[in-house]
């Protein structure tokens, strides 16, 4: 069945360091998301790929596709303690209407 | 605050009982969809409900059950509980305004379950 397998599951930076997690599925995913979930919240969703190799950028986060529209990655540019959190990634399979299918999480520890 | 809520916030319950978890979907959003996550499990997702139809099952386990009702609230039922069951349950909705459109997840704030 779908999986998406994400790495690593922890991450400790210092501040300022950069930060990358990455997420890849064992079929072709018509999209993938990001859900950022700060401690003790909820996901929050942070975008949305739809396209082969799109890159899109927010802030100091750059998010990517592959060409495959197999794998994505979440980079963070200069960590910052609000960073701080778990980030999941989310792809949709091409024939499952809805359903999302979450990687396990990357919990990033920023220290000050 | 994502429109999503979610009662109650917190429960505490013993082994083998029962509870029903509420969740109420933003405004006009159809599709309910409910994650179980743990500590050791990350996100499991459980089921997902569309306008009052079942769309889609995950790892929803038989002592599980869930329904949404004609005003788009749905419920999850968790029976025989066990310890292992303790977990944070989240609901999300979003709007599927049409078959296969790609919308994001809003996720409501969560009812963490305690089985004693």
């Amino acid at each position: 069945g779908q999986q998406v397998m994400q790495i690593p599951q922890y991450q400790h930076v210092q501040e300022g360091e950069d930060f990358t997690t990455y997420c890849n599925s064992s079929t072709t995913l018509s999209n993938i998301q990001w859900y950022k979930q700060r401690p003790g919240g909820h996901p929050v969703f942070l975008i949305q790929l739809v396209k082969s190799g799109e890159v899109k950028k927010q802030k100091r986060l750059t998010f990517q596709f592959g060409e495959a529209k197999k794998n994505s990655s979440l980079h963070i540019t200069a960590t910052q303690t609000t960073d701080v959190g778990t980030y999941f990634c989310a792809g949709r399979g091409g024939s499952t209407l809805g359903r999302l299918y979450f990687g396990r999480g990357t919990q990033l520890t920023v220290w000050p | 605050d994502s429109g999503v809520t979610q009662t109650p916030k917190h429960l505490i319950t013993a082994t083998g009982q029962r509870v029903t978890l509420r969740c109420s979907p933003r405004s006009g959003d159809l599709s309910v969809y409910w994650y179980q996550q743990s500590l050791d499990q990350g996100l499991q997702f459980l089921i997902q409900y569309y306008n009052g139809e079942e769309r889609a099952k995950g790892n929803i386990l038989e002592r599980f059950s869930a329904q949404q009702f004609p005003d788009l609230h749905s419920e999850l039922n968790l029976s025989s509980l066990e310890l292992g069951d303790s977990a944070l349950y989240f609901c999300a909705s979003s709007p599927r305004t049409s078959p296969g459109a790609q919308e994001t997840q809003y996720f409501g704030p969560g009812t963490r379950l305690l089985v004693l």
